[in-house]
């Protein structure tokens, strides 16, 4: 079974438009972390959010934000405001367990578009 | 900026030839790096873990002997693509994460793109 499921291969949104990005995970683990990476066509891997299993409120950095519901093991990226410089592949990724050297393991990715 | 370093960017050469990719983390200590491969528009598939002073810990499915890794130093692991193929063509990528605690993130190199003519 997949770890990590991004069921949207490709997404358009207008310029300033928000756009919302889905993840669903699977472990048996109480501690888990979720994060999102930005891929631009270029082929580094930006981070842009993280989200703790343990972790109460949804997690905020600037433009984006993760709608976090446990229950329903998803962790949905959020881009509000949307800019031409956001097209580009959208990675959600797991890590299992609190170690730091625990590896992490990516979704499918997700392909945005961002139009005028 | 970038907190951790990957040489070359691009690699073009013939078949048969051993290609070196290094991956420093720049300002701190990285007991644990990642090496990872992608393919044209598919995802991240992990391929080992860079353990610094002992040997790597190598994902189902992965050649130990043609994908050498190295980790000599608290900042700098190498992978060696031996004898290298087209099939071995693809971007590679390392991470490593920075400083203790499960939100930490794990920092990635700008990527190694191989090409085996």
């Amino acid at each position: 079974a997949q770890k990590i499921t991004q069921t949207q291969p490709g997404m358009f949104v207008q310029e300033k438009e928000a756009v919302t990005l889905d993840c669903t995970y699977d472990t048996s683990d109480q501690s888990y972390g979720l994060f999102w990476y930005k891929q631009p066509s270029s082929g580094e891997m930006i981070f842009l959010i993280y989200q703790g299993s343990y972790d109460e409120q949804n997690a905020t950095e600037g433009r984006y934000s993760l709608n976090f519901q446990k229950a329903r093991k998803s962790a949905n990226l959020v881009i509000s405001a949307s800019q031409l410089g956001d097209s580009a592949m959208y990675f959600c990724a797991m890590r299992e367990g609190t170690g730091t050297a625990s590896k992490l393991t990516f979704g499918t990715g997700t392909r945005l578009q961002v139009t005028l | 900026g970038a907190v951790v370093s990957q040489h070359p960017s691009r690699v073009i050469c013939k078949s048969g030839t051993s290609v070196k990719i290094e991956c420093r983390s720049l300002d701190f200590q990285a007991t644990t790096m990642f090496w990872y491969r992608q393919f044209p528009k598919q995802s991240l598939m992990l391929m080992a873990t860079s353990n610094e002073g002992s040997k790597a810990t190598y994902e189902q499915g992965v050649e130990k002997d043609k994908f050498l890794i190295n980790h000599a130093s608290l900042t700098l692991s190498t992978l060696t693509v031996t004898s290298a193929h087209p099939e071995d063509s693809s971007f590679y990528i390392c991470s490593a994460p920075r400083g203790q605690g499960p939100h930490q993130p794990q920092h990635f190199g700008d990527g190694t793109r191989l090409s085996i003519l």
